[in-house]
């Protein structure tokens, strides 16, 4: 896509309360979607997906949504970590298709 | 541990100079990709392989070549046709034929041409 610039959008939150990380998809044929985590000099880390036959899914301390019909899907951390200081991006993939379109991310910044 | 490994970290190249990235994996899937990072840009695919001695373009292939002579690697060569060859160059891999799982990302190379 087309680029958005050279800054990210930026969620700050406190150390302890929760996330909410949003992530607008293009494509309403994506079927499957997926959540990374990227910090600082290393590639992206995998954190959870989700299918379009659900709408919702838990993993360890996070919870990601997904809205069909507006083509939304957040990601939430709850009890948010310094740790859990980096950019998060989105990743859509369409039926049998190989390619992922990805987000271009939101840096979270965990304040103590 | 399986994981995908990148080489070398950071490289250094003069313009109009080929270089090679160097991308292994030992997680025995089918599927390899390279994607490029440039700042405040989603990840953009630059070609994939689903299969030894098989290869497709992605979206920016201009500039680039690859190769899959085994299932375990897939380097990356940015040629001295790339326009704009500095960024941060992830490859990835997965498990193919599996109806959409994720991509394993390595830790990338980060190219800085002069």
């Amino acid at each position: 896509g087309e680029s958005v610039g050279l800054h990210l959008p930026t969620l700050s939150v406190q150390e302890g309360d929760n996330s909410i990380i949003n992530c607008a998809y293009s494509n309403s044929a994506s079927d499957y979607f997926i959540w990374y985590k990227q910090e600082s000099g290393k590639g992206p880390q995998f954190i959870i997906d989700i299918r379009s036959n659900m709408d919702k899914r838990q993993g360890q301390r996070v919870t990601v949504l997904l809205n069909k019909t507006v083509k939304h899907l957040s990601l939430q951390i709850a009890a948010t970590q310094p740790g859990d200081s980096a950019v998060y991006f989105c990743a859509e993939n369409i039926k049998h298709g190989q390619n992922f379109v990805f987000g271009p991310g939101t840096r979270l910044s965990v304040l103590p | 541990d399986g994981g995908i490994t990148q080489s070398p970290k950071y490289l250094f190249r003069k313009e109009g100079q080929n270089v090679t990235l160097s991308c292994e994996q030992n997680l025995n899937h089918d599927a390899m990709y390279w994607y490029r990072q440039d700042p405040g840009q989603g990840l953009r695919l630059i070609y994939y392989s689903q299969i030894v001695n098989d290869f497709q373009k992605g979206d920016i292939a201009e500039g680039y070549s690859v190769s899959r002579e085994k299932k375990e690697s897939f380097p990356l060569t940015v040629t001295s046709a790339q326009k704009n060859p500095t960024a941060f160059y992830l490859c990835a891999s997965s498990i193919f034929g599996d109806l959409g799982s994720p991509l394993h990302f390595g830790n990338g190379t980060r190219l800085t041409v002069t």
